[in-house]
């Protein structure tokens, strides 16, 4: 238990679908993270929130659309998805600004994502 | 720009010995962070060691130990007495200097399995 939880664990979805991963963290941290994890692929940085304001973008296509209503939620809203979008999409938060922060982030068990 | 480069896609080893894992990486930065990450088939990413940039003493934490030579820019995990639950997806990681949110870069990972 790290304190990051995901929901759902899995989804499956059509290209035309709209649905939305969520994540929600218990540690008082004030970054949250959205990561896409492919098959051999390094884990790929998709957004990052820094008290509720979005500080990164990676290039992510708009068909993923990203949404913190506050420093605790996170969601990642998706709609007419590509099969190639299938992946783990973890989420992640982390403590950070002070000098005696390690930065290390928390994870959530993430949410395995099947685009038909 | 941060890179990581991990080298063995997979590795085996012989339950209670040890093991290292190999990883290298390449920035700019002066001041840097350094992870190990484990994520067990279930998907979670599990933090296991931190090495900072300017900490004169390699890091370790019960079985585990980071091999940090600055110079040859080389982070190695070492695990000593491994156990069957050893067997995992292990990822080296960086993060920049501290300070505002982590962009945190992720290695490709090693699979690495125990033998009984």
């Amino acid at each position: 238990e790290t304190g990051v939880t995901q929901t759902p664990r899995h989804l499956v979805m059509g290209m035309t679908n709209k649905k939305s991963l969520k994540c929600e963290q218990h540690l008082g941290h004030n970054a949250m993270y959205w990561y896409k994890q492919s098959a051999k692929k390094p884990l790929e940085l998709m957004f990052v929130y820094n008290f509720k304001e979005q500080t990164e973008n990676n290039s992510v296509p708009s068909r993923f659309s990203p949404e913190c209503p506050n420093s605790s939620h996170l969601f990642l809203h998706l709609h007419t998805l590509q099969p190639e979008d299938s992946a783990l999409y973890l989420c992640a938060s982390s403590q950070d600004g002070r000098e005696s922060d390690t930065g290390e982030l928390f994870f959530g068990e993430g949410s395995r994502l099947t685009v038909l | 720009a941060q890179k990581i480069t991990q080298t063995q896609p997979g590795m085996f080893v012989q339950e209670k010995e040890a093991v290292t894992l190999d990883c290298t990486y390449d920035t700019s930065d002066q001041s840097y962070g350094l992870f190990w990450y484990k994520q067990p088939s279930s998907g979670e990413m599990i933090f296991l060691i931190y090495q900072g940039s300017y900490d004169e003493q390699n890091a370790t934490e019960g079985r585990y130990s980071l091999n940090f030579q600055k110079a040859r820019k080389s982070a190695n995990l070492v695990i000593s007495a491994s156990q069957l639950g050893d067997s995992a997806m292990y990822f080296c990681a960086m993060r920049g200097p501290s300070g505002g949110y982590q962009k945190v870069t992720f290695g490709t990972g090693t699979k690495l399995q125990v033998i009984p």
